[in-house]
């Protein structure tokens, strides 16, 4: 019964790199949800999917920041031609339904370092 | 619109004593109120939710929180805390009525001392 998988743990990128951030939701949930974590803040919300469909990408920056969640395989987050301050950790959660009453779960998170 | 605010950036408190982390929040409609703790290095593990119904909630590893409408309030609870409590711990609040999409707040340390 895996939970929320995220690839890989660790990105280490040079400035002006792509970087790219897999999430494998739990078994069964097609709900799908991307935060990034800055030192010191909480949880900021960036993009929600489901299989095939941008749901709600109010939080993701407009420029260079692009995610998916394909019929087939993980969901990804994109990042072009990264900065520095694009360096976080981003986590990935899922649900079985819409993330009213439903938890979300989390999984261990991608922790991006751009140089 | 709905936001959620932890007051308390850290909490300290001894091996086996009670522990109290603080939770507000703000919503137009009702709320759906959730609790996570995060370890180092770690994603954001559930440990409880108040949905409808008690006010007083009970999750994982001994938690428990209490619902206040009139106080607009959620904080977790502990009766006796552990060394291996030692994380940190996020509130995140979702309006009924409104985003389905949870806001977390900044989250809270607790640092229980053996």
């Amino acid at each position: 019964n895996a939970g929320v998988m995220q690839n890989p743990r660790h990105l280490v990128r040079r400035r002006g790199q792509e970087a790219r951030l897999r999430c494998s939701p739990m078994k069964g949930h097609s709900h799908v949800y991307w935060y990034r974590q800055l030192p010191e803040e909480g949880l900021k919300f960036m993009v929600y999917l489901q299989k095939e469909n941008i749901i709600d990408e109010s939080g993701m920056p407009k420029e260079r920041f692009s995610a998916e969640f394909p019929k087939e395989g993980p969901s990804i987050l994109r990042i072009q031609q990264v900065v520095r301050g694009d360096s976080a950790a981003y986590f990935c959660a899922s649900s079985l339904g819409l993330a009213g009453e439903e938890t979300q779960y989390f999984g261990p998170g991608t922790r991006l370092l751009v140089l | 619109a709905q936001s959620v605010a932890q007051p308390e950036d850290q909490v300290n408190v001894a091996e086996g004593n009670p522990l109290t982390v603080k939770c507000t929040y703000s919503v137009s409609g009702n709320p759906y109120l959730f609790w996570y703790v995060q370890y180092p290095n770690r994603g954001l593990q559930f440990l409880l939710k108040y949905i409808t119904g008690d006010n007083l909630v009970k999750g994982s590893y001994g938690f428990e929180a209490e619902f206040n409408k009139s106080q607009t309030s959620f904080h977790l609870k502990k009766p006796s805390a552990l060394v291996s409590d030692s994380a940190l711990y996020f509130c995140a609040v979702r309006d009924n009525g409104g985003s389905y999409i949870p806001t977390f707040g900044r989250g809270t340390s607790l640092i229980v001392h053996p």
